[in-house]
């Protein structure tokens, strides 16, 4: 059974840079499909931040790609998003999921998601 | 606002059937990307429930049903139950946005 774990800080400044990484179990990543980011704002709806192949080719939310980075790391078998030059609307849970062998196709699995504050 | 258009709630007595719409545009749904529903219990992750406009996932029951005509496409919830309430959220792709993954904004279920 695959599972998805987020970690990283629950807490981060407004201007700095939101990290988190999501570990991978059941499954080797380099083994093929999409790795995704998704958030949700409390209270407020699912918006997809981006995806990454295990070849480490990325798709970004056009909204949000020039502060984000995905990346890979097989050998970890865990996926990470930076998020730059983060405000107060940055705050969301953050999930992180796994999609099919194209990028478009359904999200099969989820993680549990990490909620992450940016306040001073 | 969200790329696809959901109403924010509906709600249904148990054992009713209701639907919940998820309208898009000629650049995602009406282009022929497919629709998938997920369904988030208050406190979890969300889970898939249809994919690929009308599919079910193992596990989960018949009472869930999904199709897609147009630029539109509907989820029917038939014999409501208590554990039906939930969020659920249409997912589609959309060409004007570079293929990103889009969602609509969610709809409530209340079970009266």
């Amino acid at each position: 059974q695959v599972q998805l774990q987020e970690s990283g800080p629950g807490l981060v400044k407004p201007s700095d840079t939101l990290s988190l990484t999501c570990d991978v179990s059941g499954y080797s990543i380099s083994s093929g499909y999409y790795w995704a980011w998704i958030r949700q704002p409390p209270g407020k709806g699912l918006e997809w931040i981006g995806s990454i192949y295990h070849s480490g080719s990325t798709y970004h939310n056009p909204s949000l790609k020039s502060r984000v980075t995905i990346s890979v790391d097989t050998s970890k078998n865990h996926f990470s998003l930076n998020l730059g030059s983060v405000t107060a609307a940055d705050t969301a849970v953050y999930y992180c999921a796994r999609s099919g062998t194209a990028v478009i196709t359904p999200i099969t699995y989820w993680g549990q998601g990490a909620l992450v504050t940016v306040s001073s | 606002q969200s790329v696809l258009t959901q109403p924010p709630s509906v709600s249904g007595a148990p054992g009713q059937r209701v639907t919940i719409s998820c309208t898009g545009s000629s650049s995602n749904i009406g282009a022929g990307y497919d629709v998938q529903w997920y369904q988030q219990l208050p406190g979890t992750a969300p889970k898939l429930l249809i994919y690929d406009n009308r599919n079910r996932p193992s596990g989960v029951p018949d009472r869930f049903s999904g199709s897609k005509s147009g630029t539109s496409a509907s989820l029917a919830i038939t014999g409501l139950q208590a554990e039906d309430e939930a969020d659920y959220y249409c997912q589609s792709h959309d060409s004007s946005l570079s293929g990103s993954l889009v969602f609509g904004g969610g709809t409530k279920l209340t079970v009266l």
